[in-house]
């Protein structure tokens, strides 16, 4: 099976600090897609961050920025200057070649005023 | 229409009774999937349709549970003589299928199933 592991199920950060959420996944494909969602206390899934696997370059998006490490399977996501707006549940996901959209069990990040 | 739609928002429904959340997904986008997802929990995959394919039906809890997708559109998953574990909220969501690959996923706003 091709899994998604999220090994933290809680982390909790200083109002704008940074932190990391760490991701894992497995696959055979050398092309296939990575996502960041959030998911706030309102329940709408939004996307935060792509990556595209044969890109090398690690996407960013604002405050948000991915470190990719193909080689060893890793996704993680980077918010900087933490803001209480962040705090919510993060979901790592990844998708491929005629594969659904696998997701991780997600990780709860609250932000600290 | 603008997002992926899905309802009831919310449905109280005795234990043992038959219920069916519809959803209806962004107008192109071939895949379609269906989550539950209970209190402060991850996502559990239930059913995936993509085009003309067989549904990968793989995640689905029991056979009291199915799903169909008309016209590849509106999908509805029905959930016969419901217990009060499949209290939980349901997720829809669609992606565009680009070659072989699927993009991100749009999510509904879920449907709360409370079996009372």
């Amino acid at each position: 099976a091709q899994t998604v592991t999220q090994s933290q199920p809680e982390m909790s950060v200083q109002e704008a600090e940074t932190v990391t959420l760490s991701c894992t996944y497995d696959t055979s494909e050398n092309n296939y897609y990575l996502f960041w969602y959030k998911q706030p206390p309102s329940r709408q899934m939004i996307l935060v961050i792509r990556q595209e696997a044969y890109k090398q370059q690690n996407a960013t998006e604002n405050r948000f920025s991915v470190n990719f490490q193909k080689a060893a399977k890793s996704f993680s996501l980077k918010i900087s200057d933490s803001q209480l707006g962040d705090t919510a549940m993060y979901f790592c996901a990844r998708s491929g070649a005629n594969s659904k959209l696998t997701f991780g069990k997600g990780i709860t990040l609250s932000v600290r005023p | 229409g603008a997002g992926v739609s899905q309802s009831p928002s919310n449905k109280v429904t005795e234990k043992g009774k038959d219920v069916e959340l519809r959803c209806d997904p962004i107008s192109g986008h071939t895949a379609l999937y269906w989550y539950r997802q209970s209190l402060g929990q991850g996502l559990e995959f239930l059913i995936y349709f993509q085009g003309n394919s067989a549904p990968d039906k793989s995640g689905l809890p029991s056979d009291r549970f199915s799903a169909e997708r008309t016209g590849g559109s509106v999908s509805t998953l029905t959930i016969q003589r419901t217990q009060q574990e499949d209290s939980a909220v349901y997720l829809c969501a669609s992606s565009l299928v680009v070659g072989v690959f699927g993009t991100e996923a749009f999510f509904g706003q879920g449907t709360r199933l409370t079996v009372v």
